[in-house]
């Protein structure tokens, strides 16, 4: 039972556009959303993050929207630079007091030049 | 500023083989995770250690021990290995629970022939 689920494997974008990645949860519960990014022969690095008690995140070229109604975040790059390419990953970590997350399975971002 | 180091960054096994996946950080975290990474399947969590001296499983426990040897160290052990354990092994840390984020080693490639 996948809790973080990211639909689309890969997604390509020119550059200058905006890259959106998607991520969808199913438990309500959780309350802190991160996203991380990983190139090849690396481990992944923490790129921005959300609080469950807001709905935005910016941070340079890099935002984040979480709706809870539809227990639904984004992540949106804008513009886009070859530089991005990459596999994001969204996670989700339950309520204070717990250790761990719950990482979706990934999509693959490549910025064409 | 060495963060998360993972020894070996490769190794090869044969089936029935044991070995020792070694994990440091220097950032004087308090938890420490296990991770591994799988085409399709995002980053699953094996084990994971809150603190010194205790350690939890995760979602995908079986086949691995571990030891959190002090704060700095935490390792995972395969006894016997088997080919559903090639995989890459990423470790990472946090400094506590909830919202901070964690750091990644650079990963383990391990292949069981």
């Amino acid at each position: 039972d996948q809790q973080v689920k990211q639909n689309s494997p890969s997604l390509s974008v020119q550059e200058g556009r905006i890259s959106i990645l998607n991520c969808d949860y199913t438990n309500s519960m959780f309350d802190y959303f991160l996203w991380y990014k990983k190139y090849p022969a690396e481990g992944p690095t923490f790129l921005i993050s959300i609080s469950s008690i807001k709905d935005k995140n910016e941070d340079g070229r890099f935002t984040v929207f979480l709706n809870k109604s539809a227990k639904h975040l984004s992540l949106h790059i804008v513009p886009s630079q070859p530089g991005d390419s990459a596999v994001y990953f969204c996670a989700a970590s339950p309520p204070s007091g717990t250790y761990k997350y719950i990482f979706g399975t990934g999509t693959r971002l490549k910025v064409l030049a | 500023n060495a963060g998360v180091t993972q020894t070996p960054k490769f190794q090869v096994l044969k089936t029935g083989q044991s070995m020792t996946l070694q994990c440091a950080q220097d950032m004087n975290h308090n938890s420490m995770y296990w991770y591994r990474q799988d085409p399709g399947m995002g980053l699953r969590l094996i084990y994971y250690s809150a603190s010194e001296g205790t350690t939890d499983k995760g979602e995908v426990p079986n086949g691995y021990n571990v030891s959190r040897l002090n704060k700095r160290e935490f390792s995972l052990r395969l006894e016997s290995a088997a080919p559903s354990q090639t995989s890459v092994y990423f470790c990472a840390s946090r400094r506590g629970q909830g919202t901070t984020e964690a750091f990644f080693g650079q990963g383990t490639r391990l292949t069981v022939v």
